[in-house]
């Protein structure tokens, strides 16, 4: 069965710095999203893209985060200056269609030190 | 803006006995509604989704769940628990009429006993 991935697995940094957190959605889907959930509480929508572009950003998402669709398959959420508080589980997701089923991937543990 | 409100945090069954995790939404018209189970270390897996239709749905795993309109609750339940469901159990609600974002609750953490 199709399934979402996410690498890495687990991203230690530095505050500061820059991360880039990556997905490979299903690939005939064509909503993506990103989700965050810091330890211990609920998880919390940070956007959505669709046809390579933003279609809905929580309040969360600021002008520190970027995502991008760079060649069709990957999906990427950068983090321009990290801060203690981004420390979470960030989940990517897909869906076929809307509405839909979101699949969601792993997750990458984002530890900002 | 929807809601989704689960009330028990921690709920602990003995492996064999049924189970009912409660969910609550708030959402002026029909909502989009989903159970998703988090075992650790791993990313949400849906279990059931109620659209629209039969109010009793079947998901996988066994479980079920029931939209209650007058209630405003969309409650999973299983009528056998195994250990293997220990894990953390989301509920969510989606606009109907909107972006189908769904918003989740906190979690109800299911323990099983042998």
């Amino acid at each position: 069965e199709p399934e979402v991935t996410q690498t890495p697995s687990h991203q230690v940094t530095q505050m500061g710095q820059e991360v880039i957190l990556r997905c490979v959605p299903i690939s005939n889907h064509l909503y993506f999203y990103w989700y965050r959930q810091i330890l211990g509480q609920k998880v919390e929508f940070l956007v959505s893209f669709y046809n390579n572009e933003i279609s809905e950003k929580s309040e969360i998402f600021d002008d520190q985060f970027s995502v991008e669709r760079p060649d069709g398959s990957n999906f990427t959420l950068k983090i321009r200056s990290t801060k203690l508080e981004d420390s979470a589980m960030y989940f990517c997701a897909s869906d076929p269609a809307r509405p839909g089923t979101q699949y969601f991937g792993p997750g990458t543990r984002l530890t900002v030190l | 803006a929807q809601s989704v409100t689960q009330p028990d945090i921690h709920i602990t069954v003995s492996e064999g006995a049924s189970l009912e995790l409660r969910c609550n939404y708030s959402y002026g018209a029909t909502p989009y509604l989903f159970w998703y189970v988090q075992s650790p270390g791993q990313g949400l897996q849906l279990l059931l989704k109620y659209f629209s239709g039969d109010t009793l749905v079947q998901g996988i795993k066994g479980f079920e769940a029931e939209f209650k309109r007058s209630q405003s609750s969309f409650n999973l339940r299983k009528p056998s628990v195994h250990w293997s469901d220990a894990a953390e159990y989301f509920c969510a609600v989606a606009a109907s009429g909107g972006s189908y974002i769904p918003t989740f609750g906190r979690g109800t953490s299911l323990i099983v006993h042998p």
